[in-house]
This record gives C-alpha cells, sequence and structure tokens, in this order.
C-alpha cells in the first residue's frame, strides 16, 4: 500500500528543535517530489516547504516564516523525508503534513497525504 | 509573496444545487512557462486535505466530474454543478506559480 506515515510531533518549549519525519512505503520514494504543509488548530492551509527528487537537483524552498529556522531534507536509501524545525515559536503550533508529488519535480499535483503530526509549542 | 482572497468565506448551499467558489491572486500566476500553477483543495472534516483541481481546469484522478475549475491570469473559479452530503468542507485554492505557494484563506461549504 502507498502512503506516507508522519511521527515526532509532540510538545515542545519555545526555542526548543524537534524533528518530524515522514516515512514513505509502497512506491520509489526517491523518484517524487516531497512537501510539508501546516495548519494551525481551526485555521487553514499554510505551506511550508519543498523538496525535488535528486534527479531533478533536490532543489528545497520554505516558506518565509520558517527560512532559516527549518530545513528539509530526505534520505532516499531509507524512504524518509524530514523536517528539521529549531527556534520554535509558539505560532509554529500545528499539525503537519507530508505530501508526495505525483513527479519528482512538481511542486502543485500532490497524490498523496500522510494524517499528520500534531506539534504544540508552548511552555 | 502573491495573496490568495477568496470569496465567499462561507458558501450555504442547498442539495442538489450547484455552488461557486472565486479565487484572486494579487498578481497574475502566468508562469514563464505559460502554465497557469492555480490549484484547488477539499478539506473534509476531520482529514488531510485533498487535492480536486490542478494547474486551473484539470481534474485530479478520483474527482467526480461535478467539480470543474475555470479563469486566467489573477481571477479563478471553482463550480460544483450538483452539490452532494460528501461535499461538505473547506475549499481553499493555492498557487503554485511562485515560491512561497501561497492559499487563499478558505470557504467553508456547508449544507443548507
Amino acid at each position: 500500500e502507498v502512503q506516507l506515515v508522519e511521527s515526532g510531533g509532540g510538545l515542545v518549549q519555545p526555542g526548543r528543535s524537534l524533528r518530524l519525519s515522514c516515512t514513505a512505503s509502497g512506491f520509489t520514494f526517491g523518484d517524487y517530489a516531497m512537501s510539508w504543509f501546516r495548519q494551525a488548530p481551526g485555521k487553514g492551509l499554510e505551506w511550508v516547504g519543498f523538496i525535488r527528487s535528486k534527479s531533478n537537483g533536490g532543489t528545497i524552498e520554505y516558506a518565509a516564516s520558517v527560512k532559516g529556522r527549518f530545513t528539509i531534507s530526505r534520505d532516499d536509501s531509507k524512504s524518509i523525508a524530514y523536517l528539521q524545525m529549531n527556534s520554535l515559536k509558539t505560532e509554529d503550533t500545528a499539525v503537519y503534513y507530508c505530501i508526495r508529488s505525483t513527479s519528482g519535480w512538481d511542486s502543485d499535483v500532490f497524490d498523496i497525504w500522510g494524517q499528520g503530526t500534531m506539534v504544540t509549542v508552548s511552555s | 509573496d502573491i495573496v490568495m482572497t477568496q470569496t465567499p468565506l462561507s458558501s450555504p448551499v442547498t442539495l442538489g444545487q450547484p455552488a461557486s467558489i472565486s479565487c484572486r491572486s494579487s498578481q497574475s500566476l502566468v508562469h514563464s512557462d505559460r502554465n497557469t500553477y492555480l490549484s484547488w483543495l477539499q478539506q473534509r472534516p476531520g482529514q488531510p486535505p485533498r487535492l480536486l483541481i490542478y494547474r486551473i481546469s484539470n481534474r485530479f484522478s478520483g474527482v467526480p466530474d461535478r467539480f470543474s475549475g475555470s479563469g486566467a491570469g489573477t481571477d479563478f473559479t471553482l463550480k460544483i454543478s450538483r452539490v452532494e452530503a460528501e461535499d461538505v468542507g473547506v475549499y481553499y485554492c493555492m498557487q503554485a506559480t511562485q515560491f512561497p505557494h501561497t492559499f487563499g484563506q478558505g470557504t467553508k461549504l456547508e449544507i443548507k
């Protein structure tokens, strides 16, 4: 079965770090671009960032709100995408989704979504 | 950043009747490659979002043909020809023409 499973969420104090993992199964992970979205409680969707497949240059892009604090990476040998979140702020509190694009290049056509993992930043 | 503005923010609709959601961008979404990267996503209550329409008018796999997208430049529309109970949820437009990608605020579709 083709699926994405996020993990690593939880409660963390402001200023601390957390690493989210998105574990893929059922497909050749390295062939696809991956995105991260988030959704604060009761709010709309926010695009967090994106990483292309290595064969398409492995380009990484970030939202301005997380640039310099968050890092997206991938380990194709393990079929895992990561979202390293540093210097966390209360406004980073959200459900974080990882999403597969239908190709290694495109950032707008998504076919597989994880169920999301909740990150709560609070003292 | 490109600002996406949706109207209305809430849309009560009678079952079987049509519904329409508008999305306007603060600048043209036509990319240098001539594609327009405007998508529509649906989020049913308690579920992750899913892609309905990409590049203005392309229905994604498995999306019923009662959903259609149209528009050009800065003005786009999602139409549901006959609303069904399973269509309840929040609908978002998203631009992927320029990084960072940005979303509209969301339109809540509910049944009257």
